[in-house]
């Protein structure tokens, strides 16, 4: 079984839609969570970390279910520049070393 | 700032070829890594140094040296460069967030 496992997609949405991405983790003891942006040929950017009681940017919505080892992030009235990978990422605690999903592809058209 | 600066940004080697991928970060961060994305595979480390003078292996190390100059540089040679090690490689730091260099492009042939 992978560390982090997400769904690779694509998830082709139209302009304004919301999305959801899961994300999931084998080790119980991670300590924090993450998710990062990564647009096509260029390196990830973190959009936002995840706390255990939920956080928010704007329309991105982050959520952990430590009982259920699963990350979620939602997009709400997407745009066409959120176009890009969504990496689920997840911190081990030993020197901060980031485990890294394989990535989920979002295409939002008009 | 320049954040984390790689060089080259593209490179060609030919089987068993060396090279060195340079990597600075101006942040003063004391933890740096080295990573390969592959296609379906995702990020994976290479190597990584919590501080200065100081490495360790990561998930797929073998093939790989590193070297932490300083606190600002951190490199990563192939002394011996296989078709396998054809990559996109990413340098990082990391206060709490990492950040990423603009990868360099490698291919073996």
């Amino acid at each position: 079984r992978k560390e982090v496992e997400q769904d690779p997609g694509p998830f082709n949405v139209p302009e304004g839609a919301t999305v959801a991405f899961n994300c999931t983790y084998s080790n119980s003891a991670s300590q924090s969570f993450f998710w990062y942006r990564q647009d096509c040929r260029k390196e990830p950017k973190l959009l936002m970390s995840v706390y255990s009681s939920g956080n928010e940017d704007g329309r991105f919505t982050a959520q952990l279910n430590r009982a259920s080892q699963y990350i979620s992030l939602l997009i709400r009235d997407s745009k066409l520049s959120d176009s890009a990978t969504y990496l689920c990422v997840v911190n081990t605690g030993t020197a901060s070393k980031l485990t890294f999903g394989t990535g989920t592809r979002l295409q939002v058209t008009l | 700032n320049a954040g984390v600066t790689q060089t080259p940004k593209f490179q060609v080697l030919k089987t068993g070829q060396s090279m060195t991928l340079q990597c600075a970060q101006d942040m003063n961060h004391n933890s740096m890594y080295w990573y390969r994305q592959d296609p379906g595979m995702g990020l994976r480390l290479i190597y990584y140094s919590a501080s200065e003078g100081t490495t360790d292996k990561g998930e797929v190390p073998n093939g790989y040296n590193v070297s932490r100059l300083n606190k600002r540089e951190f490199s990563l040679r192939l002394e011996s460069a296989a078709p396998s090690q054809t990559s996109v490689y990413f340098c990082a730091s990391t206060l709490n967030e990492q950040f990423f260099g603009p990868g360099t492009r490698l291919t073996v042939l």
